[in-house]
């Protein structure tokens, strides 16, 4: 089993809507989650971390944690044509940091 | 600070040769990282270092692959006999032992190899 697991998509969504991006892990003791950008031949920048259960909010980025159902979310609103990306969800076990596939995401202006 | 910088970004090679990438890190930055991502995957990790010694290898690691941090500062990562299969961006990463940026991983533009 893959310490994260992400659908890979595509995910197309319309100008203005909100963008769901979700993303399963396996390790149980992991405590800390990231959710990174990577436009297209650039390396991944981080967007959000999130530590605890909840929400998160940073501008139009949300991130959820529900660590009882090991699983982490990422909400974009208002979503633009620039955050056309593959998003990479990671997950830090010890002194790793694991990510998954990504999840590739247009926004159709 | 100019954050992490690789070079070359580009690697042309013929399969069979060496290659050679090198990582400068954040200056503060203790822990170092390095990453293979290929075609629509996400970076899988390579090897770690905490200062100059390397902590961890992943099994994707061959003995082929080299890497070192002499002095604990930028860290390079050797390819010896190249195949095909290790076309790929090799990504290196860094984040401070300690404080808020602890758990961030900043990572540098890539080395993108090609093996013909």
């Amino acid at each position: 089993q893959k310490e994260v697991e992400q659908n890979s998509g595509p995910l197309s969504v319309p100008e203005g809507a909100i963008a769901s991006l979700n993303c399963t892990y396996s390790d149980r003791g992991s405590q800390s989650f990231f959710w990174y950008r990577q436009y297209s031949g650039k390396s991944p920048e981080l967007i959000m971390s999130i530590y605890s259960n909840g929400d998160k909010e940073d501008g139009r980025f949300t991130a959820q944690l529900n660590k009882a159902s090991q699983y982490v979310s990422l909400l974009i609103r208002d979503s633009q044509p620039s955050d056309s990306a593959t998003y990479l969800c990671a997950v830090k076990i010890g002194n790793q940091f694991y990510f998954g596939t990504g999840t590739s995401l247009t926004v159709i202006p | 600070d100019t954050g992490v910088s690789q070079d070359p970004r580009h690697k042309i090679t013929k399969r069979g040769q060496n290659v050679t990438f090198r990582c400068d890190p954040i200056s503060e930055h203790n822990r170092l990282y390095w990453y293979r991502q290929t075609l629509g995957q996400g970076p899988e990790f390579l090897t770690y270092f905490q200062n100059e010694a390397q902590l961890e290898k992943s099994r994707l690691l061959s003995d082929r692959f080299s890497a070192e941090r002499p002095k604990g500062s930028f860290s390079t990562l050797e390819i010896q006999r190249t195949e095909q299969g290790d076309s790929a961006m090799y990504l290196c990463a860094s984040r401070n032992e300690e404080g808020t940026g602890a758990n961030v991983l900043t990572f540098g533009a890539g080395s993108r190899l090609t093996v013909l």
